[in-house]
């Protein structure tokens, strides 16, 4: 099925930098959230943006809504280890896939302390 | 945020046989719930439509014969792998949306192997 384009793929980065991560696509979306997922557990809802050019945070983490409505970036500010995991962006347009979940495809980030 | 439960959270099973994977919403109810397989390393890949009190939607190429999906209250949907083979082992995740404010929770997961 359809999915996001998620960059980048991977990051390795030191303690205490800060990460931005962005999901982009060719069709509009209404929603746009943001999940990570540990090893062997299921993704956990970070960041939920209802409105074109909404800008929220949820602590370190700070999610956009991109104006275009076809974009959206997450920023981690002084990572720490346990930040350490896959971080997936969703879309989601009810109007015409009703709950249904657009992903992309994940970004492994690996924070060395 | 609001709870998905899944159970179990891991499973053997020998070829042939069949496993049941629960999948829960704990504090609000859902009339649609999602069945999500994944590969070690790779995004989530939605199998099905769970729909309570009528017949589940699958995803092209997705036999729904051997992933039976029931969906027999606004809590609980229940996921079938029916006579399972080493390549269905992986990673069964569910997930449900509060449509309330359209945010979509997940369970757990469920490990599957099968030898």
């Amino acid at each position: 099925g359809q999915q996001l384009n998620q960059s980048p793929q991977s990051m390795f980065i030191q303690e205490g930098e800060d990460v931005s991560m962005n999901c982009t696509s060719s069709s509009i979306f209404n929603t746009w959230l943001w999940y990570k997922q540990d090893p062997g557990e299921g993704p956990v809802l970070l960041i939920a943006l209802y409105k074109a050019g909404e800008l929220t945070s949820n602590g370190r983490l700070t999610a956009q809504f991109g104006i275009t409505r076809k974009d959206s970036f997450l920023n981690i500010s002084a990572s720490i280890p346990s930040d350490v995991g896959i971080y997936f962006c969703a879309g989601l347009y009810p109007e015409t896939s009703g709950s249904r979940l657009t992903f992309g495809e994940g970004t492994q980030l690996t924070v060395n302390p | 945020g609001a709870v998905v439960s899944q159970h179990p959270s891991r499973v053997i099973c020998k070829s042939g046989t069949s496993v049941k994977i629960e999948c829960r919403s704990l504090d609000f109810q859902a009339t649609t719930m999602f069945w999500y397989r994944q590969f070690p390393k790779q995004s989530l890949m939605l199998m099905a439509t769970s729909n309570e009190g009528s017949k589940a939607t699958y995803e092209q190429g997705v036999e729904k014969d051997k992933f039976l999906i029931n969906h027999a209250s606004l809590t609980l949907s229940t996921l079938t792998v029916t006579s399972a083979h080493p390549e269905d082992s992986s990673f069964y995740i569910c997930s449900a949306p509060d449509r309330s404010v359209y945010e979509q929770y997940f369970g757990p997961g469920t490990r599957l192997t099968v030898t």
